[in-house]
């Protein structure tokens, strides 16, 4: 079956820290895979996404993310995070079928800063 | 060039109520996919139109339909409205040609079912 999983409900980290954020799919054919952020009330912004090449993308805000097909992995990173960064987070994988094309999400990863 | 529209923001129904809850997808996009996001969950589909027909559906119950226009824009439509229906509805759409497979989410419309 097709599923995206984020293992880190909540993650809290220091201003300034690294973050990484864990995703991990399941899907049968090569996945197009993506990251989203959620702020409270709002609707979702791309941050990256990965087709093919290159298994490092970079996104907007500074945030890059790695395709590992061995792991089945497509972890976000960021070096140093700002407060402004405090959001819920959405790993999700383009899933096609019968003429059906959709965006299976995980369930997301709510990141706080510590200033 | 503008984004992926939806309206109305936010509105408040009672239960057993319908709603309609509308879509403008982005210029030269002609397939058009809701997703309903509960809260403190991911979004799921719910259905895709491409060409004013119905061509794909989640795990969702018949009360749940939809509508595609000739100018590609989308209506979902709940009836019965239950408390479970409270969530925020995400309209996505993509493009004609390219083979990406992105898509392109509007704000959503929060609704609450009371």
């Amino acid at each position: 079956a097709q599923s995206v999983t984020q293992p880190d409900i909540h993650i809290t980290v220091s201003e300034g820290a690294s973050l990484e954020l864990r995703c991990n799919y399941s899907y049968g054919a090569t996945p197009y895979l993506f990251w989203y952020v959620q702020s409270p009330g709002q609707g979702l912004q791309l941050l990256l996404k990965y087709f093919s090449g290159d298994t490092l993308v970079q996104g907007i805000k500074g945030f890059e993310a790695e395709f590992k097909r061995s792991q089945s992995s497509f972890n976000l990173r960021k070096p140093s995070v700002h407060w402004s960064d405090a959001a819920e987070y959405f790993c999700a994988v383009g899933a096609k079928g019968s003429g059906t094309y959709k965006y299976i999400f995980g369930t997301g990863t709510r990141l706080k800063v510590l200033a | 060039e503008t984004g992926v529209t939806q309206s109305p923001t936010h509105l408040i129904k009672t239960r057993g109520q319908q709603v309609t809850l509308r879509c403008s997808s982005q210029s030269g996009h002609n397939t058009v996919s809701w997703y309903q996001q509960a809260l403190g969950q991911g979004p799921q589909f719910i259905f895709q139109y491409y060409r004013e027909e119905e061509n794909g559906r989640g795990n969702f119950p018949p009360r749940f339909s939809g509508l595609q226009f000739p100018n590609y824009s989308s209506e979902l439509n709940v009836n019965a409205l239950e408390l479970d229906d409270s969530a925020l509805y995400l309209c996505a759409s993509r493009p004609q040609t390219g083979d990406t497979y992105e898509q392109y989410f509007g704000p959503g419309t929060r609704l609450t079912v009371t």
